[in-house]
C-alpha cells in the first residue's frame, strides 16, 4: 500500500515568509509525528498527534511552529515569519497506534529559507 | 532527559569486512531501542529493533543486543556490502503515556563500502 508521503518536496522561501508542509500518513494510522533534520544531525522531535490532537507539542521550537490534523489524518506544519535557521528537512512518520509500534517515515521537505 | 551517542563516521570498510557502529543511551524510563538506516536518496527505514533487556534485534544480517547494564545498543554485521553505504541512526523511544512513542535520534554514522 501508499506509504506516508509529504509535499512539497523542496520548498525554498525568503526570510519572514510563511509556510506550510503538509503530511499524508498511512492510511488508518492514528499517531502522527512530526521531526526536523538539520544537516548533519539526527531527526528531533516536534509534536505527536494522537488523532485530531496534538498529544505533546514540547519539542516546537517557538510560537511560530504550529501544526494541526483537523481529520485527523492529513497533517499540515505551518511556520510564520521564517528564519534562516529554520532551514532543514521536515519529516513526517505515522504509525497505527501511538503506542510500541514501528514508525513509517515520509521521504520528507527539504525547507530552505534565504 | 533521554540522549543517544553514537560513533561518530564516516566509517569507510572493504566489502566483506566486520562492521562495528557503537550506541549508547541516556532515558529516564525503560525505553525500546532501534536502529533506523537512511540510503542515498530515500528516507529513514526501520532496520531493527529491542524492547527489552538482553533481547536481540535482526535485520538483512545486521544485529544488535540491548544491554542495560552498559545501556548500549551496538549494530555489527559480519560481512558489509557495497549495497550496506548509508547513514545509520541509533534512536530510542521512552513510551510516554501522553508522548506516544517519540524518537530521539543519535547523529547519525556515515558508513561507505568499498569494492
Amino acid at each position: 500500500g501508499a506509504g506516508v508521503s509529504q509535499t512539497p518536496s523542496n520548498k525554498v522561501t525568503e526570510k519572514g515568509k510563511y509556510v506550510e508542509l503538509r503530511c499524508d500518513p498511512i492510511s488508518g494510522h492514528t499517531a502522527l509525528y512530526w521531526y526536523r533534520q538539520s544537516l548533519g544531525q539526527g531527526p528531533e522531535f516536534l509534536i505527536y498527534f494522537q488523532g485530531t490532537g496534538a498529544a505533546d507539542d514540547s519539542g516546537l521550537p517557538n510560537d511560530r511552529f504550529f501544526a494541526v490534523r483537523p481529520e485527523g489524518s492529513v497533517s499540515t506544519l505551518k511556520i510564520q515569519r521564517t528564519e534562516r535557521g529554520d532551514s532543514a528537512v521536515y519529516l513526517c512518520a505515522s504509525s497505527s497506534t501511538g503506542g510500541p509500534d514501528t514508525q513509517y517515515f515520509g521521504p520528507g521537505t527539504r525547507l530552505t529559507v534565504l | 532527559g533521554d540522549s543517544v551517542t553514537q560513533m561518530e563516521g564516516p566509517v569507510t570498510l572493504s566489502e566483506e569486512a566486520f562492521l562495528t557502529i557503537n550506541c549508547t543511551y541516556t532515558a529516564t524510563g525503560y525505553p525500546s531501542l532501534f536502529w533506523y538506516v537512511q540510503y542515498p536518496g530515500e528516507g529513514l527505514q526501520l532496520l531493527l529493533k529491542a524492547t527489552k533487556a538482553d533481547d536481540k534485534g535482526s535485520n538483512k544480517g545486521f544485529e544488535a543486543t540491548y544491554r542495560k547494564e552498559t545501556t548500549s545498543f551496538h549494530l555489527e554485521k559480519g560481512s558489509v556490502q557495497v549495497s550496506d553505504s548509508a547513514v545509520y541512526f541509533c534512536a530510542l523511544s521512552d513510551h510516554g503515556e501522553s508522548s506516544g512513542d517519540k524518537l530521539t535520534f543519535g547523529t547519525g554514522t556515515r558508513l561507505a563500502v568499498r569494492p
